[in-house]
């Protein structure tokens, strides 16, 4: 049960995209296709992005999307935004009824 | 609408022990399991387990399980999760979580959180 990789930190300016990337095994992203992402504001409980790897919830911006290739997920963000300043953190289901996060990105926007 | 209300701010010496409650309102509490979550100052969200609130089973990450249980109430609509033999590492904020009830496979419906502080 080994936490998914991530960059400690990616940064952008206001209008500019930015993707953060998620690397797991054949055992978690690479086997489901469950990888969701989620924003953490500091304080704050953690709010869902992305689930089952590309599909957005109600209510979230289409400025936000997932993809996936093997055994690494990412999430882009586009026309980047003061307000996606935040933690973000991505999370796969990994088989018999396990879940495992990601180490979380810090998303500064300058 | 479906809504999750944690137990207040705890502070336990180590060696103690702590039980946090998750009480569950908008839809049928046996139908969905309880995820139970925490994440340390400054660092990443962990995974915990879970417990089937419709028949009591329970499953533990690696990490958690001997010292944690998850427990549920059904009259009450609440779960609960109990932390023993508490460490310095264990402060943390705690969270409860829902998985899949509005139709999104994630944790789409989550606690406010329960910050627990283990200090001598």
């Amino acid at each position: 049960q080994s936490a998914l990789t991530q960059p400690a930190s990616v940064s952008g300016s206001p209008g500019q995209s930015i993707t953060i990337s998620c690397t797991g095994t054949s055992g978690d992203v690479g086997s489901y296709n469950l990888v969701s992402w989620y924003q953490q504001h500091p304080g704050k409980a953690p709010k869902l992005m992305i689930y089952e790897d590309t599909k957005r919830p109600s209510g979230v911006s289409n400025r936000f999307s997932g993809s996936k290739s093997g055994n690494t997920a990412s999430l882009t963000i586009s026309g980047l935004q003061v307000e996606d300043e935040a933690d973000y953190y991505c999370c796969s289901y990994a088989g018999s009824g396990i879940v495992v996060f990601g180490g979380g990105t810090n998303l500064a926007v300058l | 609408q479906v809504q999750l209300v944690q137990s207040g701010a705890e502070v336990e010496k180590p060696g103690a022990s702590v039980k946090v409650s998750c009480k569950a309102s908008g839809y049928t509490f046996t139908r969905y399991s309880m995820h139970w979550l925490r994440q340390a100052p400054g660092q990443r969200l962990e995974w915990m387990g879970w417990i089937n609130a419709g028949n009591g089973k329970t499953k533990f990450s690696q990490k958690s399980q001997g010292r944690v249980a998850f427990t549920t109430d059904t009259s009450a609509s609440t779960g609960y999760m109990e932390l023993s033999s508490l460490r310095s590492e264990d402060t943390a904020v705690y969270y409860c979580a829902l998985y899949d009830i509005s139709g999104y496979s994630a944790f789409d419906i989550w606690g406010q959180g329960t910050m627990v502080t283990v200090s001598s």
